[in-house]
């Protein structure tokens, strides 16, 4: 079954430290990765996306994911913390061979930034 | 940028009521879909339209239903709420093939 885990509910770092949420997958062919957050009560936001090409991506907020195809893995990563990151992230994935669109979701991890 | 609303943001409503849940977008998409999310569960999906009447079940889609009549409405229905239906509810809309969705705000329902 075509699936995406994130292996950590939550992730604490301190401001200005680096982060990572890890994602990984496991969907057959060469898919579509994307990393939305969500703010509380709110809908879903988009933060970059790899479709092709290099593996680093670079994407909204100082955010970059890297894609590693060896690994099936798509981690989220940025160099300096800041207290307004801490939300709840999603990594998501499309089979390339969806022809809908449908979106896997993992079950999102929750980043604390601390002062 | 493509704007899409879910026109309630929170939603009480009792056990057995006939719910509904609006989505509207603002262009002509035509991939609309519905999720839930739950804590620990991330989004799953409830049902998807690919065009007007069009549309097809997700991954739950068990005491729900949905209507397109319009291209830029989707609703959700719920035919007789019931207390674990109370949830995060998603609208999305893919813009084209190599992107991803666009969310509505979300409703949170709560069916007491």
């Amino acid at each position: 079954a075509q699936s995406v885990a994130q292996p950590e509910d939550q992730v604490n770092v301190a401001e200005g430290n680096p982060l990572t949420v890890k994602c990984t997958y496991s969907v057959s062919g060469n898919p579509y990765l994307f990393w939305y957050v969500q703010y509380p009560n709110r809908g879903l936001q988009f933060l970059l996306k790899y479709i092709t090409g290099d593996n680093l991506v670079k994407g909204s907020y100082g955010f970059e994911a890297e894609f590693n195809k060896s690994q099936t893995s798509f981690h989220l990563k940025k160099p300096s913390a800041l207290v307004s990151d801490s939300a709840l992230y999603f990594c998501a994935v499309r089979p390339h061979s969806s022809n809908t669109g449908k979106l896997i979701f993992g079950q999102g991890t929750t980043l604390q930034v601390k002062p | 940028d493509v704007k899409v609303t879910q026109s309630s943001r929170y939603l009480v409503k009792r056990t057995g009521e006939k719910v509904f849940l609006e989505c509207v977008q603002d262009m002509d998409h035509e991939n609309m879909f519905w999720y839930r999310q739950d804590p620990g569960l991330g989004l799953r999906l409830i049902y998807f339209s690919y065009d007007v009447k069009m549309k097809e079940k997700g991954d739950i889609p068990e005491g729900y239903s949905v209507s397109r009549e319009k291209k830029e409405r989707f609703s959700l229905i719920l035919e007789s709420a019931s207390t674990n239906q109370t949830s995060m509810y998603l609208c999305a809309i893919r813009r084209d093939i190599s992107n991803g969705y666009t969310f509505g705000s979300g409703t949170r329902l709560t069916v007491v």
